[in-house]
């Protein structure tokens, strides 16, 4: 079974610019969570969605939002785009239930110049 | 904030067991412990997990205390490859917030 793919790998905006990042779940899995991974604040839950709906947010302003499709991908997208939000941003996907078992896709590296 | 103490790094001799400690003295009866490593900055690695009793799989063990205030990761022959960053996670039973902390630098050396 296909791994928690994620498109693109890697990333570079300028300041003020928007990105979108794109996750495709495990088959079957329903439940799509997003992280921020940076060397100072470590990993940091976004938000995760469920059934295209969203089921936990994390402590991130607005200019952090995502989205789930009927067929479960899910995207984020930042906008307005600060130096600080240079960082991996991950994925992971799980089954219906809130207690399964997250897998990590293998990130998207953004740098914003 | 994570509700897990762990060391910041630990080494290990290639094919000797790997003990890597985990603090959890304020988990709720309810909530799991989760292990993940990752390496390299890619994506983090499923481990294992537990609620209360140990638990083995093809990759590691898992010791849970008693009391569930700590637990330990055991890796029974590392080999280089296990070198990475291995997490800790307390996971409530709704809840698919992982707290990550800081996690365990585990070298295995040669």
């Amino acid at each position: 079974k296909a791994g928690v793919t994620q498109t693109p790998r890697y990333l570079i905006k300028t300041r003020g610019q928007q990105v979108t990042l794109s996750c495709s779940p495990i088959s079957g899995h329903r439940s799509v969570s997003w992280y921020q991974q940076t060397p100072g604040q470590g990993l940091q839950f976004l938000f995760e969605y469920f059934s295209e709906t969203q089921r936990n947010k994390g402590n991130f302003p607005g200019r952090f939002s995502g989205r789930q499709f009927s067929n479960s991908r899910s995207e984020m997208n930042v906008s307005t785009l600060e130096l600080g939000d240079s960082a991996l941003y991950l994925c992971a996907s799980g089954l219906a239930g809130s207690q399964e078992t997250q897998y990590f896709g293998p990130g998207t590296r953004l740098l914003v110049l | 904030d994570a509700k897990t103490t762990q060391p910041t790094s630990m080494d290990c001799a290639e094919g000797r067991a790997a003990n890597l400690p985990c603090n959890h003295s304020t988990i709720s009866g309810n909530e799991y412990v989760y292990w993940y490593r990752q390496i390299h900055s890619q994506g983090p690695q499923y481990i294992i997990h537990g609620l209360k009793n140990n638990e083995t799989n093809e990759m590691a063990s898992l010791i849970i205390t008693e009391d569930r205030k700590s637990s330990t990761l055991i890796l029974p022959h590392a080999t280089l490859r296990d070198t990475a960053v291995y997490y800790c996670i307390v996971r409530g039973y709704n809840n698919n917030d992982m707290r990550f902390g800081a996690g365990t630098r585990l070298t295995v050396k040669p």
